[in-house]
């Protein structure tokens, strides 16, 4: 079967960095998407990787390592607004996404 | 900016009643998903669509319909709506298929089935 896991809550300080895990089993690999969710509003895009390594977009960074089925969203500098769900989401050998449950993140101040 | 809008953000259904979901893209996107949003759940796939009048069953299509008339417009229906159709469902566009097309939502439409 599919699986895509990655903690439920994790809570952070304001001004800390920040690392959310993604691992994954899917038949295929086509790219791993990050999203952003804010309570009540639609997922946003944040980064996609398809190769190994790190991928830095200004305060947030992604990692993805395909043979240990493995990535991480690395935030840095927390802010208040960083408050939100993070959904990883892989995409299959049908190019159809998987989608984790996503992880919860607390800010405090 | 790509833009998905949905027709309504609450929808309170009684049991049995047919339910439309509208879902709009303004960006000449081919493709149109439809998912639902659980608490403890990925989102899961209800149905998506390639191209005008085509339709494709995800994971999860029992218990609805999908209607794709026009490229820029994507229906999902609730035939008969149950109280285990409540939850969130988000529709989301992407420009084609393939790597790194990214896929982009709309606001949701957060549905009450009593």
């Amino acid at each position: 079967g599919q699986n895509i896991d990655q903690p439920t809550e994790m809570t952070a300080t304001e001004g800390a960095i920040v690392q959310i895990n993604c691992t994954y089993q899917t038949s295929g690999f086509n790219g791993l998407f990050w999203y952003q969710q804010h309570a009540g509003e639609a997922p946003t895009f944040l980064s996609y990787n398809v190769l190994d390594g790190l991928e830095e977009k200004g305060r947030f960074s992604s990692f993805l390592s395909r043979s240990k089925g493995y990535s991480y969203l690395l935030l840095k500098e927390l802010q208040m607004k960083d408050s939100a769900s993070y959904l990883c989401a892989v995409m299959d050998s049908n190019y159809q996404l998987i989608w984790g449950a996503g992880t919860k993140l607390i800010i405090k101040p | 900016d790509v833009k998905v809008t949905q027709s309504s953000r609450y929808l309170v259904k009684r049991t049995g009643e047919k339910v439309f979901l509208e879902c709009v893209q303004d960006m000449d996107h081919e493709n149109m998903f439809w998912y639902r949003q659980d608490p403890g759940l990925g989102l899961r796939l209800i149905y998506f669509s390639y191209d005008v009048k085509m339709k494709e069953k995800g994971d999860i299509p029992e218990g609805y319909s999908v209607s794709r008339e026009k490229k820029e417009r994507f229906s999902l229906i609730l035939e008969s709506a149950s109280t285990n159709q409540t939850s969130m469902y988000l529709c989301a566009s992407s420009l084609s298929q393939g790597l790194r097309e990214t896929q982009y939502f709309g606001p949701g439409t957060r549905l009450l089935v009593l």
